[in-house]
C-alpha cells in the first residue's frame, strides 16, 4: 500500500458527461501529480500540484482541470467526455517538488469507462 | 522531440535466469532514470534510481546500468522467480517541463 488513495476505483459514463476524480496524497506529501495511461501506452503526465498551486503542465486537454486543496487532497474534472478519454487515472504524491531523485508514490487508479 | 523505447513484445525467461529489459532514448540527454514495476490494473511502484553520472545501481537481485553514449539503460533481474512477472517502465527526466517522460513499458514473464 503506497499510502496514496484514490476514488472511485471504477467509473462508467457516457460521452459529454462531466466527473470527478478524487485523490488523496500520503501524509506529509505536498506534491500531486495526475497521469493518464491508456492501454498499451506509456504513461502520460497531465498536471502537477505542489502545496495547492499548480506547478506544471503537461498534455492536459482544455476539457480538463484539477485543482488541490487546502487539506492537499486533489481532485481531476474531466468535462466532455468522449470515447477517447477512457483510460486509467493516476495519482501520483512526492514528499516535494522535486521527483527526479525522490520516490513519486502512486495510488491505485481511477479506471474511467466513457460509452 | 524526445522519444523512449521500451521492447513492445513480452519477454519470456525462465524462472532463474537473468532477465533483461531495454530502455532506449533519443533526442534526449535525461540527467536521471528511474524504473518503476507495475501490476495489471495497479499503480506503479519504484524501483530503482540512477544519475547520469553513474554507470551501474544495484538493489538485491536487481541491477541498473547507464550508457549515456548508447543512450540506453539496461534493467537486469537475476535468479528471476514467477513472482517478478509484471510490466516495468523506464522513467527519464527532466523534460523541458521539469517533469518524467515514460516509457510504454515491457510485460516481463517468468515461468516456472
Amino acid at each position: 500500500d503506497s499510502g496514496v488513495t484514490q476514488t472511485p476505483k471504477h467509473l462508467i459514463t457516457a460521452t459529454g458527461q462531466r466527473v470527478t476524480l478524487r485523490c488523496s496524497p500520503r501524509s506529509g506529501d505536498l506534491s500531486v501529480y495526475w497521469y493518464q495511461q491508456s492501454l498499451d501506452q506509456g504513461l502520460q503526465f497531465l498536471i502537477q500540484y505542489y502545496n495547492g498551486e499548480e506547478r506544471a503542465k503537461g498534455n492536459i486537454l482544455e476539457r480538463f482541470s484539477a485543482q488541490q486543496f487546502p487539506d492537499l487532497h486533489s481532485e481531476l474534472n474531466l468535462s466532455s467526455l468522449e470515447l477517447g478519454d477512457s483510460a486509467l487515472y493516476f495519482c501520483a504524491s512526492s514528499p516535494r517538488d522535486w521527483i527526479f531523485t525522490d520516490t513519486q508514490y502512486f495510488g491505485p487508479g481511477t479506471r474511467l469507462t466513457v460509452l | 522531440s524526445q522519444k523512449i523505447e521500451q521492447n513492445s513484445e513480452a519477454l519470456n525467461i525462465q524462472e532463474g535466469k537473468t532477465a533483461t529489459l531495454t530502455c532506449n532514448y533519443t533526442n534526449y540527454s535525461p540527467a536521471y532514470l528511474q524504473w518503476y514495476r507495475q501490476d495489471p490494473g495497479r499503480g506503479p511502484v519504484f524501483l530503482l534510481l540512477i544519475r547520469e553520472n553513474e554507470k551501474e545501481k544495484r538493489k538485491e537481485r536487481l541491477k541498473v546500468t547507464f550508457d549515456t553514449t548508447l543512450k540506453q539503460s539496461l534493467f537486469h533481474i537475476t535468479a528471476s522467480q514467477p513472482a517478478d512477472s509484471a510490466t516495468y517502465l523506464c522513467a527519464l527526466g527532466p523534460d523541458s517541463n521539469y517533469q518524467l517522460i515514460w516509457g510504454a513499458g515491457t510485460k516481463l514473464i517468468i515461468k516456472p
